[in-house]
């Protein structure tokens, strides 16, 4: 069961432009809620993360927006550049025993110079 | 620079072979895990540790094992390697309740 929706899988983006990738979740009990960004060759590094709280986290050119009623987040990429081509993960995560992440299918981003 | 280091970037090996993954961090983090990437699929849980010697199944954990005997080291095993465990495996650390996970750069594993 996937427990968290994410799309679109690939995304083409003129430099400048704002790259937007949407995920929804299932389980209402998710209280974190983290973009991953993957380079080729590397395992993904924490992007920007929000809690439900909040409806908005912004840092630098890339925005979280968050719908907890939809219960749908979703990552903008402001001024989109050829360096934010990478595959882009978001997730969500309950506090058992350790924090878990359920992650999304991933989406490849890539923004043409 | 702190680092989550996977012993191998790339390994082969036969069907029916017990196979180690070894991973290492040098944060003093508590919570280690295991995911395998596949294209389409994302990242999916194998297994995890919250503390030395502690271990929890994630969400696809059949024909898989962990061993965590040091709070720096978190091993998987691949009891009897099939095809259908070829894949990139990545490892993680992150502290107690932290969502923020330290990833390693992965291990991708074709079993022939």
């Amino acid at each position: 069961q996937q427990q968290v929706k994410q799309s679109p899988q690939s995304l083409i983006v003129q430099k400048g432009g704002i790259s937007i990738i949407n995920c929804a979740y299932e389980n209402t009990a998710f209280d974190y809620f983290p973009w991953y960004q993957q380079f080729p060759g590397k395992g993904p590094a924490l992007l920007i993360a929000i809690r439900p709280d909040v409806s908005e986290k912004k840092e630098g050119r890339f925005t979280i927006s968050f719908n907890k009623s939809a219960k749908q987040f979703s990552l903008h990429i402001m001024d989109s550049q050829p360096g934010d081509s990478a595959t882009y993960f978001c997730a969500a995560s309950i506090r058992r025993s350790a924090r878990q992440l359920t992650f999304g299918s991933g989406t490849q981003l890539t923004v043409l110079p | 620079d702190v680092k989550v280091t996977q012993s191998s970037r790339y390994l082969v090996k036969r069907t029916g072979e017990k196979v180690f993954l070894e991973c290492v961090q040098d944060m003093d983090h508590e919570n280690m895990f295991w995911y395998r990437q596949d294209p389409g699929l994302g990242l999916r849980l194998i297994y995890f540790s919250y503390d030395v010697k502690m271990k929890e199944k994630g969400d696809i954990p059949e024909g898989y094992s962990v061993s965590r005997e040091k709070k720096e080291r978190f091993s998987l095993i691949l009891e009897s390697a099939s095809t259908n465990q070829t894949s990139m495996y990545l490892c993680a650390s992150s502290l107690r309740d932290s969502g923020g996970y330290t990833f390693g750069s992965g291990t991708r594993l074709t079993v022939v």
